[in-house]
């Protein structure tokens, strides 16, 4: 069984398009995060939900929507696709509690051509 | 605020040689601490974690890392690589008040046959 699922793993869509994320998590966990990896592998928190509100919301353009219409389900929406939005995007969960360790997907590989 | 320093970007080493994996990291409360590897096209999966008691942790493949809080450092050691732990690994903090996860920004060790 797979702990944090994300669909779809590769993406590539042309600029100035309207794509999705979804993310979903079966381990029962009540916090989950959007993670944007870099070219140099640097890893950047985006949003982080907890029983599905929004706790963190970092400094992103606003054409990144997050959706979590269940605890178990985050979601991420992108308007109007730039080159630079090309990344690889983690989505993460964890039980809320500061003592535990996050738990990853295995990423989402979006290229904007 | 926090942060976490690796300093080395890349790390080749031998097969069956030692390695360490160097990090440090800065933080004006408590904190618990988390080694990750990625292995080329795929999320995120624990290696090891401190969060208290004994400074010495023992994680999977037999990695292991010990937190010094007086020089704020939790390194990552393997007395003797093999070709599949040719990876990209992320050391990270998580404080006692905080939500999120803040990652170094990786060391990719590669094992030399």
């Amino acid at each position: 069984d797979t702990a944090v699922s994300q669909t779809p793993k590769y993406l590539v869509t042309q600029m100035g398009n309207d794509k999705s994320i979804k993310c979903e998590q079966n381990l029962g966990h009540d916090t989950m995060y959007w993670y944007k990896q870099d070219s140099k592998k640097f890893l950047k928190i985006m949003f982080s939900y907890n029983n599905k509100e929004l706790i963190i919301n970092e400094t992103v353009p606003n054409r990144f929507s997050p959706k979590s219409p269940d605890k178990a389900h985050l979601n991420l929406h992108i308007n109007s696709l730039e080159l630079g939005d090309s990344a690889v995007y983690f989505c993460a969960s964890n039980r809320g509690q500061v003592n535990t360790e996050a738990f990853f997907g295995q990423g989402t590989r979006l290229t904007v051509v | 605020a926090q942060s976490v320093t690796q300093l080395d970007s890349q790390v080749p080493v031998f097969e069956e040689a030692p390695v360490e994996l160097r990090c440090n990291y800065s933080s004006s409360v408590s904190v618990y601490l988390f080694w990750y590897v990625q292995y080329p096209n795929q999320g995120l999966q624990l290696l090891l974690k401190y969060l208290s008691g004994s400074t010495l942790v023992k994680g999977i493949n037999g990695f292991e890392a010990e937190f010094n809080k007086s020089q704020t450092s939790f390194h990552l050691r393997k007395p003797s690589v093999h070709i599949s732990d040719t990876a990209e690994y992320f050391c990270a903090v998580r404080t006692n008040t905080g939500n999120q996860f803040y990652f170094g920004t990786g060391t990719s060790l590669t094992v030399i046959p």
